[in-house]
Parts: C-alpha cells; sequence; structure tokens
C-alpha cells in the first residue's frame, strides 16, 4: 500500500522567487507519481509525472520535479515564481490495490501563495 | 471533445434526502472514478470502476452506491445524505491505470443541512 505527504500545507513566496514544493511518498515497488494544480472552483489537471523513463521530469508552466529513490522523494520546482502560479499543488502515487490495478492515492494538497 | 463533465455544479439537500451525482466522459475512458475534497484532506477515492458492469470500493464508500452501465457514464449515488457528506465531489477517467493521466471534472458542490 502507498502513502504520499506533502510537507506544508501552505507555501508562500514573492513573485520572481524560487517555487518548492515537497513530496514524500511509501510505496512497497516502484511506484509511478504525479503533480496535479487546482485553480480555485475547477478541477485538477497534470501538470507532470514520472513513469521511470527520466528521473527529471519537465512539466507544463515551467515546472518540474526530481524523483530521487533514495530520498523516496518528488518534489515539486518553478525557479521563479509567477502570480499565476497561485494554486492548489497535490502529488499522487500510483502502486498496485490489492485486486491488481493501480489507483492513485493523493497527498493532502499545498496552497502555493505567490505575493507581488 | 468536452471531456468529462458533471452535474449539478451545486446543490443543497437535507439531511435524510437522497440524489444522484452525474459523471459523463467522451474520451472512451476505461477507468472512472469519484473522489471527495475535504478542506486540508486531499482527495479521498469513494469508488472507481475499470471497465463497464465493475465498479470496486476506495477508500470511503460508506454512505455512497455507484453503477457503471456503460462506458461513458459513471453516477454516484447518495442515499440517506448526512452532515459529514458535504463535500466537493470529483469525478475524474482515464485510459488505464499505472501511468495513466487522470481527466477531472469541474466537481459538485454539495451542501447538507
Amino acid at each position: 500500500a502507498q502513502s504520499v505527504t506533502q510537507l506544508g500545507s501552505h507555501v508562500s513566496v514573492s513573485e520572481g522567487a524560487l517555487v518548492l514544493l515537497r513530496c514524500n511518498y511509501s510505496s512497497s515497488v516502484p511506484p509511478y507519481l504525479f503533480w496535479y494544480v487546482q485553480y480555485p472552483n475547477q478541477g485538477l489537471q497534470l501538470l507532470l509525472k514520472y513513469t521511470s523513463a527520466a528521473t527529471l521530469v519537465k512539466g507544463i508552466n515551467g515546472f518540474e520535479a526530481e524523483f530521487k529513490k533514495s530520498e523516496t522523494s518528488f518534489h515539486l520546482t518553478k525557479p521563479s515564481a509567477h502570480m499565476s502560479d497561485a494554486a492548489e499543488y497535490f502529488c499522487a502515487v500510483s502502486d498496485p490495490t490489492a485486486g491488481g490495478s493501480y489507483i492513485p492515492t493523493f497527498g493532502r494538497g499545498t496552497s502555493l501563495i505567490v505575493h507581488p | 471533445n468536452a471531456g468529462v463533465t458533471q452535474t449539478p455544479k451545486f446543490r443543497i439537500l437535507k439531511i435524510g434526502q437522497s440524489m444522484t451525482l452525474q459523471c459523463t466522459q467522451d474520451m472512451n475512458h476505461n477507468y472512472m472514478y469519484w473522489y471527495r475534497q475535504d478542506p486540508g484532506m486531499g482527495l479521498k477515492l469513494i469508488y472507481y470502476s475499470v471497465g463497464a458492469g465493475i465498479t470496486d470500493k476506495g477508500e470511503v464508500p460508506n454512505g455512497y452506491n455507484v453503477s457503471r452501465s456503460t462506458t461513458e457514464d459513471f453516477p454516484l449515488r447518495l442515499e440517506l445524505a448526512a452532515p459529514s457528506q458535504t463535500s466537493v465531489y470529483f469525478c475524474a477517467s482515464s485510459y488505464a491505470d499505472r501511468q495513466e493521466t487522470q481527466y477531472f471534472g469541474p466537481g459538485t458542490r454539495l451542501l447538507v443541512l
């Protein structure tokens, strides 16, 4: 069984500053890992995902994440925050259920606040 | 291509009432999911389906029922609504599992009073 921990329910940065959102997972097998973003009053949409092809994954809107097996982490970064990045970010991990399907489990989310 | 659509967008229920949340996808996806989102708690899986006629319980299925008679539709039924079911409900779909991307609907906000 898997679990996902997102450190910090809120992260506040200034516009132009580095964004770092943390995600740690536990899984009994090599997992598939995802970052989703949720803008106010909308559903979630995919930012990026790790599927074992490359440990550094680039996503939309300048975001990237690095899979570190030794640290069981998949932190999300962006070099320079924009006001439009203000949103809720969710990390998710997918590994097998008892029935053999891979159903994602989501972290509690991190709210990114961007100050002018 | 509308993606995943959900109706209604918002609903107020009285305790003990029942209702069905509708979800439809037009991407011919095999997998469909229902989640509830509560503040600070992330998304909790209620039920999921891997294909028409096949459904399975998620983490928080009590008080809910689902059916999957077609590939496109995956309605969520609330029987005897309780205040604890006040939440935002999201339907999602994906072509398969493992590394496949989930596509989410816009959500249904439900208030049980």
